[in-house]
C-alpha cells in the first residue's frame, strides 16, 4: 500500500461548489503539505501543518482551507471553485527529527477540473 | 528570499546519450538542495539530495547531481539515459529553519529510441 494517498485522483467540478480533496499518510510524518501544480509554474506551497494543532499558509493560499483532523489526515478545501483553481494538488509529508529541512514524499495527486 | 531557476524547460535527448540538467538556487547561507522526478501521472520521487559534506552526490536510477558553491548551481547529470528516465524533473531548495522547499519550474526530458 501507498504510504501517502489521495482522494479522489480526479475530480471535476463546477464554478461555486465546495471541494474536499483528503489526505492521508501511514509514514508516521508528523508534518504535511499541500502543493498546487500548474503547466510552467512548478510546485507551489498552499498550506503545511507541522502537527495537529499548526496551520500554516503558504505562498498561495487564498480561496483554499485545511483541516488537519488527525496526525494521518490533512485535508484541503475549496469553500467556492474557481476556474483557476484546476490544477494537480499534491500532498507531501515530511519528517523533521534533524532540525533540517528533510525529504518529502508525494501522493500520487488529484487533478481538479473546475468548469 | 530562496529562489530556484531551471533554464530549460524542455530538454531531448537520445536514448544512451549523457544527460545533464541544470539548476540554480538563490539562498544566502547553505541551502539544502534536492532533485526530484515526476513520472507521467505520479507523484514527485527524490532522486538525490544534498545537506552538506561531498559535493558529488549519488542518488537512485545512476543520477548524480554536483553541488557548486561558486556557481550557485545544483546541476543533475546522468552518463546514459534510459527510455524510462523520460519524465520531468524538479530541482528543490531548501533552509536550516524551515522545512519548506522551494521548487524550480521543472525541466521536461523527452528520450528518443
Amino acid at each position: 500500500d501507498a504510504d501517502v494517498t489521495q482522494t479522489p485522483r480526479n475530480r471535476i467540478t463546477k464554478t461555486g461548489k465546495r471541494i474536499m480533496l483528503e489526505c492521508s499518510q501511514t509514514k508516521g510524518h508528523d508534518r504535511m503539505y499541500w502543493y498546487r501544480q500548474d503547466p510552467g509554474l512548478g510546485l507551489r506551497l498552499i498550506y503545511y501543518s507541522f502537527d495537529v494543532k499548526d496551520i500554516n499558509k503558504g505562498e498561495i493560499s487564498d480561496g483554499y482551507s485545511v483541516s488537519r483532523q488527525a496526525q494521518a489526515k490533512f485535508s484541503l478545501s475549496l469553500e467556492s471553485a474557481i476556474p483557476n483553481q484546476t490544477a494537480l494538488y499534491f500532498c507531501a509529508t515530511s519528517d523533521f527529527p534533524t532540525g533540517i529541512s528533510d525529504t518529502q514524499y508525494f501522493g500520487p495527486g488529484t487533478r481538479l477540473t473546475v468548469l | 528570499a530562496q529562489s530556484v531557476t531551471q533554464p530549460d524547460i524542455h530538454i531531448t535527448v537520445s536514448e544512451g546519450a549523457s544527460l545533464e540538467l541544470r539548476c540554480n538556487y538563490s539562498y544566502g547561507a547553505t541551502p539544502y538542495l534536492f532533485w526530484y522526478v515526476q513520472s507521467p501521472g505520479q507523484g514527485l520521487q527524490l532522486l538525490l539530495k544534498y545537506f552538506s559534506g561531498d559535493t558529488l552526490v549519488q542518488g537512485i536510477k545512476g543520477f548524480e547531481a554536483e553541488f557548486k558553491r561558486s556557481q550557485s548551481s545544483f546541476n543533475l547529470r546522468k552518463p546514459s539515459v534510459h527510455w524510462s528516465d523520460a519524465a520531468e524533473y524538479f530541482c528543490a531548495v531548501g533552509a536550516s529553519n524551515t522545512d519548506k522547499l522551494i521548487f524550480g519550474t521543472g525541466t521536461r526530458l523527452q528520450v528518443f529510441p
